[in-house]
């Protein structure tokens, strides 16, 4: 079945690191984002993509980058981690017909 | 920019009976509303939308109602089960793009009690 797969699942890093989490898609669909879930705040948008040349800030792109490789590749980088940066991070696709957005099993950061 | 109120917060309700959620929007431009279903360590799902050319849509046990004058939605679940256990989450599209980007609710914390 097509799907939204991220990696890493789980991820411990230490403040200053730069990481960077990854989403592929095999759904086809052309646009990309990555949220971030805490307790309480629901699902805010980092950053997306509508497609491979397109990058967009979303509501709360401070300390984030991104990186559209491909129009089945989507990546997050923190540049250098701080601890607030500590939460789970989604993926997720939509397509322009629907715009129905589907979600990746999601990656739980921790930054120490 | 959009804002999104969602209540209540956390829901207890005994198996069978009904729950439901309330959702207020900001931007009178926004025309698509969907809900998602989070299950405890799984990723978030749909289960409904609505646009804003309809007023209600019913899938089996859940429901959607838009009132676009007052600028609020509602998900109906009847007949609740112990499965209906999850965080649900709105969310509206977020103009001018209005068909791309969402903002979503807090979520709301629904406990179905046997």
């Amino acid at each position: 079945d097509a799907d939204v797969t991220q990696t890493p699942r789980n991820r411990i890093t230490k403040t200053g690191k730069r990481i960077m989490l990854e989403c592929s898609q095999t759904k086809g669909h052309d646009r990309m984002y990555w949220y971030r879930q805490d307790p309480g705040l629901g699902l805010r948008l980092i950053y997306y993509s509508f497609d491979v040349k397109d990058i967009n800030k979303g509501e709360i792109s401070d300390g984030y980058s991104v990186s559209r490789q491909a129009q089945a590749k989507f990546s997050l980088s923190l540049e250098s981690a701080i601890p607030n940066q500590t939460a789970l991070y989604f993926c997720a696709t939509s397509d322009i017909i629907a715009y129905t957005q589907y979600f990746g099993p999601g990656t739980r950061l921790t930054v120490l | 920019g959009e804002n999104v109120e969602q209540h209540p917060s956390t829901l207890s309700v005994q198996e069978g009976d009904s729950a439901v959620i309330k959702c207020t929007y900001s931007d009178s431009a926004s025309n698509f509303f969907p809900w998602y279903k989070q299950e405890l360590g799984k990723r978030p799902q749909l289960i409904i939308d609505i646009r804003s050319n309809v007023g209600e849509k019913k899938d089996q046990r859940i429901a959607v109602t838009l009132n676009k004058t007052a600028k609020h939605f509602s998900l109906h679940i009847t007949e609740t089960q112990p499965e209906d256990s999850a965080v649900y989450f709105c969310a509206a599209s977020i103009p001018p793009d209005s068909w791309g980007k969402l903002q979503f609710g807090a979520g709301t914390q629904v406990v179905v009690t046997p």
